[in-house]
Order: structure tokens, then sequence, then C-alpha cells
């Protein structure tokens, strides 16, 4: 699985402009993957997820992109908002559980 | 709906003392619930798998029988860290499924903090 890494990588961005997330996964099997928000002290929430016969898939302001060639996946979230400020993790998920990513801090300056 | 609750929301104890994380399906039965700790500015990590009515699943390097679970009805999963240390502290996020394989909700987090 994932190493967890011991400092979290930051993007800075500007109010309005597309933001970009990147994630590397391991298990060249995982087939499931599920983009994660956490703000400061509180549990993750779902944002978008993607199956492995897909790569791309678009929700509300963000999309999630698959390339299974690689291992990689990319959130990005356009128009960011302050409120979008948070940490993201990328999870792979097995049979029942989670595999979860390094995780990335957006923070979004006014 | 899918709402997945946790008490406390932080608890301070001192070190040597025990202390119950609780974890609640509130609109839903839950037959799998999960325990994840997270240290500061790091990712979740998985400590155990809990089914309903049955013995939890602890990941390697968990010592199961520091961190008690206990599944004992479907919406009431709880986490007991006993003869808590300095390093136990940690934010401590539960996850619930209605069954095993499907999506998982989770709970807003515990801090614990070992004085």
């Amino acid at each position: 699985g994932e190493s967890v890494g011991l400092h979290l990588p930051t993007l800075s961005v500007q109010e309005g402009d597309n933001s970009i997330i990147n994630c590397a996964y391991s298990n060249s099997a995982s087939d499931y993957f599920i983009w994660y928000k956490q703000e400061s002290g509180k549990g993750p929430q779902f944002i978008i997820d993607i199956r492995s016969n897909m790569d791309k898939r678009q929700g509300q302001r963000v999309t999630v992109l698959l390339n299974k060639t690689v291992k990689h996946l990319s959130l990005q979230i356009a128009a960011t908002q302050p409120g979008d400020s948070a940490v993201y993790f990328c999870a792979e998920k097995g049979y029942s559980t989670l595999t979860f990513g390094k995780g990335t801090m957006l923070l979004v300056s006014p | 709906g899918a709402v997945v609750s946790q008490h406390p929301s932080w608890v301070i104890c001192k070190s040597g003392t025990s202390v119950k994380i609780e974890c609640r399906s509130l609109d839903f039965q839950a037959t799998t619930m999960f325990w994840y700790r997270q240290f500061p500015k790091q990712s979740l990590m998985l400590m155990a798998t809990s089914n309903e009515g049955s013995k939890a699943t602890y990941e390697q390097g968990v010592e199961k029988d520091k961190f008690l679970i206990n599944h004992a009805s479907l919406t009431l999963s709880t986490l007991t860290v006993t003869s808590a240390h300095p390093e136990d502290s940690s934010f401590y996020i539960c996850s619930a499924s209605k069954q095993v394989g499907t999506e998982a909700f989770f709970g807003q987090g515990t801090r614990l903090t070992v004085v």
C-alpha cells in the first residue's frame, strides 16, 4: 500500500483559480478510487469517486482523472473558493478497506 | 442519511488511564466499522476492522490488547485505549458501512491527548 509521508505537500492558489491535486497509487489491481476532503479537526468527507473502467468523472466543480498506466489520479477543482481550503486525500478501495494516500493541503487565498 | 457520530469529540486523559471512544451509526445499521488513527500532518492509518458480533481484525503493528474494539450492536462500536501514554495522543476516526464492501461513512473524529 501507500507509504505514509512525514510532511504534507501544500498547494497554494488564489480564489477563482483552478486547482489540480495529484495522487499516485501503488496497487495496480485497485479498481475503485475515492477523493476525500478533510477540514481541520474533522473526519473525511466524500467528494467524488471513480472506477477503473473509467478515466474521467465529473461532479459539481470537481473532476477526477484516472491514468491506470502510470497509476495516477488527479482531482481538479474549478473556480477554487476559500471554503475549499482543506487537506485532500485519495483512497484506494479494496474489498472492504480503504488505503489512504499521503494527502495534499490546499490553501486558497482571497 | 448515513450519519456517523463519534463521542467524545475530544478528550484529555492522564497517562496510565484508559479512555473509551464511541462510534455510532445514527440512521443505518452498520455491519462493519473501521477505526483509523491520524497523526498531525499525516494520512489516516487503518487500525482495525470490526464486524458486528465478531472479533475485530487488527492491522499489522496495532496492539489488540492496547486498543480494545467492541462492536456489540449494529449501531455502536467502541475503541478503548488502555493504559494510555502520551505517544497515543492522536486523532481517532471511525467509519461505518451498511454491508461489507459498500461505501463507508466517516465520523467527525476524536482528538485524544494523553498528559
